[in-house]
């Protein structure tokens, strides 16, 4: 049962537009959310965070949107970089439990 | 600050065959994770560690595969033996958290096994 759900596998964005990446769960034991980046032949990395008692959280050229009761996350990529070009993957975890739930990802390109 | 370590890279078995993996994490991370992520799709967690003592094993098909983590330091994942299913990357990922919530998640390179 994929409780965390990235509907999109994939996207495209010119350079130094905005790129918006998205993000559904199912389980509303959820108080945590983190989105990690991953390149090709390596293990994911943590890009940025936010807790179920805030709506934004901004680190820089990414900005993360917390819809709680739509149960709906995103992220915000502004402007895209081509070094951005990755996979993203949505995670969730429970306050009750300690395993990342992870979604399917989102393969972004960005493109010169 | 050395990140998590993990080997061998790359490994290519016949099914039915047995095959282990290596992880070291971080220095004095107290909590150590293995992932299975099948193409396609995201990581999902096999096992968790706290210190040398299991925490979650619910997802780790136990009659196949088995872990564990010596000394509360590294740690070896083993399939044993090995399916067609398996074929897949294998990360292992350590946080400095001893408990629950929030934990930043380091994750290593990863293992890819193809199983013919």
């Amino acid at each position: 049962d994929q409780q965390v759900k990235q509907n999109s596998p994939s996207l495209s964005v010119q350079e130094g537009r905005i790129s918006i990446l998205n993000c559904d769960y199912t389980n509303s034991m959820f108080d945590y959310f983190l989105w990690y980046k991953k390149y090709p032949a390596e293990g994911p990395t943590f890009l940025i965070s936010i807790s179920s008692i805030k709506d934004k959280n901004e680190d820089g050229r990414f900005t993360v949107f917390l819809n709680k009761s739509a149960k709906h996350l995103s992220l915000h990529i502004v402007p895209s970089q081509p070094g951005d070009s990755a996979v993203y993957f949505c995670a969730a975890i429970a306050n009750s439990g300690y395993a990342l739930n992870f979604g399917k990802g989102t393969s972004l390109l960005v493109t010169p | 600050e050395a990140g998590v370590a993990q080997s061998p890279r790359y490994k290519i078995i016949e099914k039915r065959q047995s095959v282990a993996f290596w992880c070291n994490p971080i220095s004095g991370h107290a909590t150590l994770y293995w992932y299975q992520q099948i193409l396609g799709q995201g990581p999902k967690l096999l096992i968790q560690f706290q210190n040398n003592g299991v925490v979650d094993d619910s997802q780790l098909p136990k009659d196949r595969f088995s872990a564990e983590r010596l000394k509360g330091v590294d740690s070896t994942l083993k399939i044993q033996p090995a399916k067609l299913e398996d074929s897949a990357v294998y990360l292992c990922a350590s946080s400095p958290s001893s408990t629950g919530g929030f934990n930043e998640q380091f994750f290593g390179p990863g293992t890819r096994l193809t199983v013919l």
